[in-house]
């Protein structure tokens, strides 16, 4: 009963070519995220949507396309990938968008660009 | 000046120590903190949430939040080497949390 999930664990792919990344939530929360965490642990965030809006949109290359088509799911699509786009991508989910809300993490996704 | 900062160490401790992390945020309109657990390879977790000044005690876990300092802490009292893990700390100014780079622990036995 895994609250947060999200697939591929691993990737392993060629620079230019196209991935993506999905992410379900079965908490009933209303907001997810997506983080990248970088060699040096330092966890970024990415996007946000609340109720399918997207509330959060850090300086990200438009080569990262999220899309939720319902408030538990929150996928990424990368087109043209790059070396530097090698990290671990963290979905993760709350309650609300705002407030105390604490995130709840999926497992990550590894991403390695060759 | 990054918004949120810790000292990245490692941080090493004997067992049965008290380990004391430490974190300065810079947005002061900053209402909500928080204490994560990685463990190598894995998610982050949360372990503590602190909103108010002064201190949170949870088990072996203290937060101490002072808000004129921009400044807030984890204590870890006992400590374990099931504790080794990098420990983030996280505000919430606004909709997103925002994360430190993580101070790494590692408690010997």
């Amino acid at each position: 009963d895994t609250a947060v999930s999200q697939t591929p664990k691993y990737l392993v792919t060629q620079m230019g070519n196209d991935k993506s990344i999905k992410c379900e939530q079965n908490l009933g929360h209303d907001t997810m995220y997506w983080y990248k965490q970088d060699s040096k642990k330092f966890l970024k965030i990415m996007f946000s949507y609340n109720n399918k809006e997207l509330i959060i949109n850090e300086t990200v290359p438009n080569r990262f396309s999220p899309k939720s088509p319902d408030k538990a799911h929150l996928n990424l699509h990368i087109n043209s990938l790059e070396l530097g786009d090698s990290a671990v991508y963290f979905c993760a989910s709350s309650l609300t968008k705002g407030g105390n809300e604490k995130l709840f993490f999926g497992s990550g996704t590894q991403l390695s660009v060759l | 000046q990054k918004e949120v900062e810790q000292n990245s160490g490692p941080l090493s401790v004997p067992e049965g120590a008290i380990a004391s992390l430490n974190c300065t945020y810079s947005d002061r309109g900053s209402q909500s903190f928080f204490w994560y657990r990685q463990y190598s390879g894995k998610s982050p977790e949360l372990i503590m949430s602190i909103y108010s000044n002064g201190d949170k005690e949870d088990g072996r876990f203290t937060a101490q939040l002072n808000k004129a300092s921009q400044y807030v802490s984890l204590l870890i009292r006992d400590s374990q080497p099931s504790d080794s893990a990098t420990y983030l700390c996280a505000v919430k100014p606004g909709f997103k949390t925002i994360f430190g780079a993580g101070t790494r622990l590692f408690v010997k036995a």
